[in-house]
């Protein structure tokens, strides 16, 4: 049983350039979260898809869009990459719910983005 | 917003000393879960408590949850090499939200 996949793995960006991130869920779940990781720092909640739709988003800007496909698989984008935006991003699947309190997240091996 | 904060920020012990991170929330929380990140490593999730009170244990590590519920703490009993890593709190308020909050983590070290 394959676990939460992420790709790539690492990468690196200049300033102003735009950003794909991939995100697998674990087999069985149907809801996937985005964090950011700063360095030293705790993960940060991006948003949230569930259904092929945003159901939440975190404190972040616009810049920080994504997308869930039929088969639950999700992608982050981010435009207008800023230095500010070099961490590392986690994806993480759940089995979610309605309106029940949230199940183990199971977090992916992220992708470090590196802007210059 | 809701704000989670962790203490300590960092905790250095010998092996076989005990260890404890703690966790307290701005806001009454639906449940709180634990997570523990290894160096490079991405978070694993530990346990979740749910009710208020609510004590767990697994092996060495005993979480319990505040009468509140808003506060929580991890304690790990005669630390051995292997519980090197950050450990973080995460919050959820309920009903509604469908965001956990997580704490900047306290980061353990061992000393062999």
């Amino acid at each position: 049983d394959a676990g939460v996949t992420q790709s790539p793995t690492h990468l690196i960006k200049t300033r102003g350039q735009q950003v794909t991130l991939r995100c697998s869920p674990k087999s069985g779940h149907d809801t996937v979260s985005w964090y950011q990781q700063a360095l030293g720092q705790g993960p940060q909640f991006i948003f949230q898809y569930y259904e092929e739709e945003e159901r939440q988003r975190g404190n972040f800007p616009d810049r920080f869009s994504g997308h869930q496909f039929p088969n639950y698989s999700s992608e982050l984008n981010v435009n207008a990459l800023l230095l500010g935006d070099s961490a590392l991003y986690l994806c993480a699947s759940s089995s979610r719910r309605r309106l029940m309190a949230p199940d183990t997240q199971y977090f992916g091996p992220g992708t470090r983005l590196t802007v210059l | 917003g809701q704000q989670v904060m962790q203490i300590p920020q960092y905790q250095h012990v010998q092996e076989g000393e005990d260890f404890t991170t703690y966790c307290n929330s701005s806001t009454t929380l639906s449940n709180i879960q634990w997570y523990k990140q290894r160096p490079g490593g991405h978070p694993v999730f530990l346990i979740q408590l749910v009710k208020s009170g609510e004590v767990k244990k697994q092996k060495r590590l005993t979480f319990q949850f505040g009468e509140a519920k808003k506060n929580s703490s991890l304690h790990i009993t005669a630390t051995q090499t292997t519980d090197v890593g950050t450990y973080f709190c995460a919050g959820w308020s309920g009903a509604g939200s469908y965001q956990l909050t997580f704490g900047k983590g306290t980061k353990l070290s061992v000393i062999p």
